[in-house]
């Protein structure tokens, strides 16, 4: 049971690039968040879905997209790569609302 | 005043020692309340999940809320090494927002 997958791990960007973190779990959940944590911070909110076809904007959603076109898959879209969106991402997923089952996060450096 | 305090730490003790792990929050709709586990370079494991005041147990840990003083704790007995790891504790509020603290880092010395 792979549980909630993330890819890649690392990744570093240039400004103004665009790139996707993939983000899949196999548990048939429908719930599925996406967190950013930043060092000696913790876990904000920055989109998250209650079911294939319905997202909603977290915390800080600005610079990020997604879609959620399968129960499974969770996509987060950077559009234009900001020095501020160097951080740490995590996808979760639960069956209620309460993040039970995180992935082991995308480390995404922009420089 | 944020909404959700949490003591950074670190936190060493002794192995076999008691740990108290302690968040304060501001806001009287919080109504879930979680402990996360975070080992270093992994993602939160959610450890503990609460509605109501009063003690939950789970194995060697307990979770502990008091909405009259809007403060909350998870107690680790008999800690291993094993268990150092950054805690972090959660509250979800009747509107579904959920807010993270930002954490308490523990070191059991073995």
């Amino acid at each position: 049971n792979a549980g909630v997958t993330q890819t890649p791990k690392f990744r570093i960007l240039k400004i103004g690039q665009s790139m996707t973190l993939q983000c899949t779990q196999d548990m048939n959940h429908n719930y599925m968040y996406w967190y950013r944590q930043d060092p000696g911070m913790g876990l904000k909110l920055i989109y998250y879905s209650v079911g294939a076809g319905i997202t909603d904007k977290g915390e800080v959603p600005n610079g990020y997209n997604v879609s959620r076109s399968t129960t499974e898959d969770f996509p987060l879209r950077l559009e234009l790569a900001a020095p501020s969106q160097t951080s740490v991402y995590f996808c979760a997923s639960g069956t209620a609302n309460q993040p039970q089952h995180f992935g082991d996060g995308t480390r995404l450096s922009i420089l | 005043q944020k909404e959700v305090e949490q003591d950074p730490g670190p936190l060493s003790v002794p192995e076999g020692a008691i740990v108290s792990l302690n968040c304060t929050y501001s806001n009287s709709a919080f109504q879930y309340f979680m402990w996360y586990r975070q080992y270093s370079r992994k993602g939160p494991e959610l450890l503990m999940y609460t509605y109501s005041s009063g003690n939950k147990e789970d194995g060697r840990f307990t979770a502990q809320v008091d909405k009259s003083s809007k403060y909350i704790s998870l107690f680790i007995r008999d800690s291993q090494p094993s268990d150092s790891a950054t805690y972090l504790c959660a509250m979800r509020d009747r509107d579904d927002k959920i807010i993270f603290g930002k954490g308490t880092r523990l070191h059991i010395l073995p």
